[in-house]
């Protein structure tokens, strides 16, 4: 499974938009783009996955540039509730399909 | 609540005790996996299932580490001879690989604490 990179940490205000970015520029073609989030003593939850179009659910939003290298992903409109440790992986859906975890994004969100 | 459930929550034990964790899944899902995080990292898979057949694990972390899921159902994770390096957070989680999609429903964890 290829490799991501996530910045460590971010901050947000409340009420305004998150967005997480990750970069994953060795994705196969094959490969899907998912994220997860852990919030605080609780098992990851997962948010949202795409291939290459871009995705909407009722949690977040998932923007994946056309040369599938980087995406972004988009909290709306970010609550206290949102701030988690978010995780980019990237994989494809046959096979094991276990989850390769990085450190992820550190997200605070400040009242 | 995902659905996933495990048990204990928490578990302190002395070093060279013997322990074992249970996993128990969405009633539906034929895919069960293990995984362990220790503080500050991510999540680290460690083995898994397809209906009760194990199908990867040479990723637990030695020997003393074993799983069973004996049904298809529940599972557990059992630590023979604990050492302190043990304490961690052990996390279950399920899918449903017909029908293709494979976002993983993880349960609360139990944290094991080796003193």
């Amino acid at each position: 499974d290829a490799k991501t990179t996530q910045p460590p940490s971010m901050d947000c205000a409340e009420g305004r938009a998150a967005n997480l970015p990750c970069n994953h520029s060795t994705i196969s073609g094959n490969e899907y783009v998912y994220w997860y989030r852990q919030i605080h003593s609780q098992g990851p939850q997962y948010i949202i996955h795409g291939l290459k179009n871009n995705e909407t659910n009722e949690m977040a939003s998932l923007i994946i540039t056309e040369d599938r290298k980087s995406s972004t992903l988009i909290l709306p409109h970010a609550t206290l509730r949102d701030t988690a440790v978010y995780y980019c992986i990237v994989r494809v859906d046959s096979g094991a399909n276990n989850l390769f975890f990085g450190t992820g994004t550190r997200l605070t969100v400040i009242p | 609540d995902t659905g996933v459930s495990q048990d204990p929550r928490h578990k302190i034990t002395k070093r060279g005790q013997n322990v074992t964790f249970r996993c128990d899944p969405i009633s539906e899902h034929n895919r069960l996996y293990w995984y362990r995080q220790t503080l500050g990292q991510g999540p680290e898979f460690l083995t898994y299932f397809q209906n009760e057949a194990q199908l990867e694990k040479s990723r637990l972390l030695s020997d003393r580490f074993s799983a069973e899921r004996p049904k298809g159902s529940f599972s557990t994770l059992e630590i023979q001879r604990t050492e302190q390096g043990d304490s961690a957070m052990y996390l279950c989680a399920s899918t449903l690989t017909s029908g293709g999609s494979y976002e993983q429903y993880f349960g609360p964890g139990t944290r094991l604490t080796v003193t």
